[in-house]
């Protein structure tokens, strides 16, 4: 199955700033999701990412506060703005590595606190 | 609303013994279910998936599929103490291969 790499693994961020997370796999996917988990919950889906346009948002999530990027087939962004201390998460990106396919594989997430 | 719906637990069960994980979903429509693995402070790892009415059988792990009662299991037997993990039930929201996920059921196996 695909490696999937995420950096940064963790940090510690100041209230009112912004951090992107990168998603990098080692061979090309057909589909990119972003989630966060809380602490003791489950999985909620940010967005989908569309290479080449727009992500597409679940609700709740918005581009101005979860702008993604994900410019090819490898490789996507999730940058998280104007930090609030609601935002302290790990942030996951995963892959459908093929079409026909539906298993979905976790990148080792990043681990965000906002002081 | 379409949910998928797990006992949060904690289910204990002693080494050696087998574990039973038991999961619902409200939407007919989805075909495919997946079960993942969660260690604490790490990312869920796929372990199973099932598509088809039935058991689907891999090494010390059995994922049961009941489409009529809208109901998924995961058996491990040989329960060991590494596996001592959260377990999560997921089921496919349609063709546009998101899924829809349950809150997780924390395992515990007892040396």
């Amino acid at each position: 199955s695909a490696v999937i790499s995420q950096k940064p693994s963790r940090d510690i961020c100041q209230r009112g700033t912004s951090l992107t997370i990168q998603c990098q796999v080692d061979s090309q996917v057909t589909m990119m999701f972003w989630y966060r988990q809380q602490p003791g919950q489950s999985l909620t889906l940010i967005a989908t990412a569309n290479q080449g346009s727009e992500a597409t948002y679940e609700s709740g999530f918005v581009i101005d506060k979860f702008p993604i990027s994900r410019p090819n087939l490898t490789f996507s962004t999730l940058t998280v703005s104007n930090m609030s201390p609601e935002d302290s998460s790990i942030y996951l990106c995963s892959v459908v590595p093929a079409e026909g396919e539906r298993e979905q594989y976790f990148g080792p997430g990043t681990r965000l606190t906002v002081t | 609303q379409k949910e998928v719906e797990q006992n949060s637990g904690p289910l204990s069960v002693p080494e050696g013994a087998i574990a039973s994980l038991n999961c619902t979903y409200s939407d007919r429509g989805s075909q495919s279910f997946f079960w993942y693995r969660q260690y604490s402070g790490k990312s869920p790892e796929l372990i199973m998936f099932i598509y088809s009415n039935g058991d689907k059988e891999d090494g010390r792990f059995t994922a049961q599929l009941n489409k009529a009662s809208q109901y998924v299991s995961l058996l491990i037997r040989d329960s060991q103490p590494s596996d001592s993990a959260t377990y999560l039930c997921a089921g496919d929201a349609g063709n546009n291969r998101k899924l829809i996920w349950g809150l997780g059921t924390s395992l515990a196996v007892n040396p």
